[in-house]
């Protein structure tokens, strides 16, 4: 079975500053996906950002960078230059190609000003 | 959110009634997933599709029903509902680079 466990329930930044939310999963596929999403207090769930599990190198969107370890089964996600909108729950997934997906619970966290 | 509507975006219901959540897709997209989020965590899939006429049970189905008549909708049914099916209900499609999710249905089961 398939699992994504982000262990870090709350965090907090200062705005301006960096933040690294972890990411670990399991599974015994070798071809997959993953992503962050946001989830503002809105309720809409907007994604973040990607990675194929066949790229080596780490995807990046604007402020928004992961560390990928396929190895490790790791996939954090770090924020630089934090902004108050960045507050958020933000969630990791895992999807397969057969389209099954996994989510985290996610890590709440709070820009502060 | 653009391209994915669900309807309806608030309900409650009264334990053992039934009711059809409907996710409408405006585009072309093969594969359509529901999910639901209860408070403090992640989303769980329920049930998904990979095209019309098809479906396949997801990490969470008990209790629920689905159908995928038409390439742009699918439907989710709740036949007997049950206050541990008090949750928010997220519809979504999978698109070239990743996944779009609707805006939600906030279901309160009394």
């Amino acid at each position: 079975a398939q699992t994504v466990t982000q262990s870090q329930p709350e965090m907090s930044v200062q705005e301006a500053e960096t933040v690294t939310l972890s990411c670990t999963y399991d599974t015994s596929e070798s071809n997959y996906y993953l992503f962050w999403y946001k989830q503002p207090p809105s309720r809409q769930m907007i994604l973040v950002i990607r990675q194929e599990a066949y790229k080596q190198q780490n995807a990046t969107e604007n402020r928004f960078s992961v560390n990928f370890q396929k190895a490790a089964k790791s996939f954090s996600l770090k924020i630089s230059d934090s902004q108050l909108g960045d507050t958020a729950m933000y969630f990791c997934a895992y999807y397969t190609n057969a389209g099954k997906s996994t989510f985290g619970d996610g890590t709440t966290l709070t820009v502060k000003p | 959110n653009a391209g994915v509507t669900q309807t309806p975006k608030f309900r409650v219901l009264k334990t053992g009634q039934s009711m059809t959540l409907l996710c409408a897709q405006d585009m072309n997209h093969e594969y359509m997933y529901w999910y639901r989020q209860d408070p403090g965590m992640g989303l769980r899939l329920i049930h998904y599709s990979v095209g019309e006429g098809t479906t396949a049970k997801g990490e969470v189905p008990d209790g629920y029903n689905v159908s995928r008549l038409k390439k742009q909708n699918f439907l989710l049914g709740l036949e007997s509902a049950a206050p541990s099916q008090t949750s928010v209900y997220f519809c979504a499609i999978k698109t070239g680079y990743g996944y779009t999710f609707g805006s939600g249905t906030r279901l309160t089961v009394v």
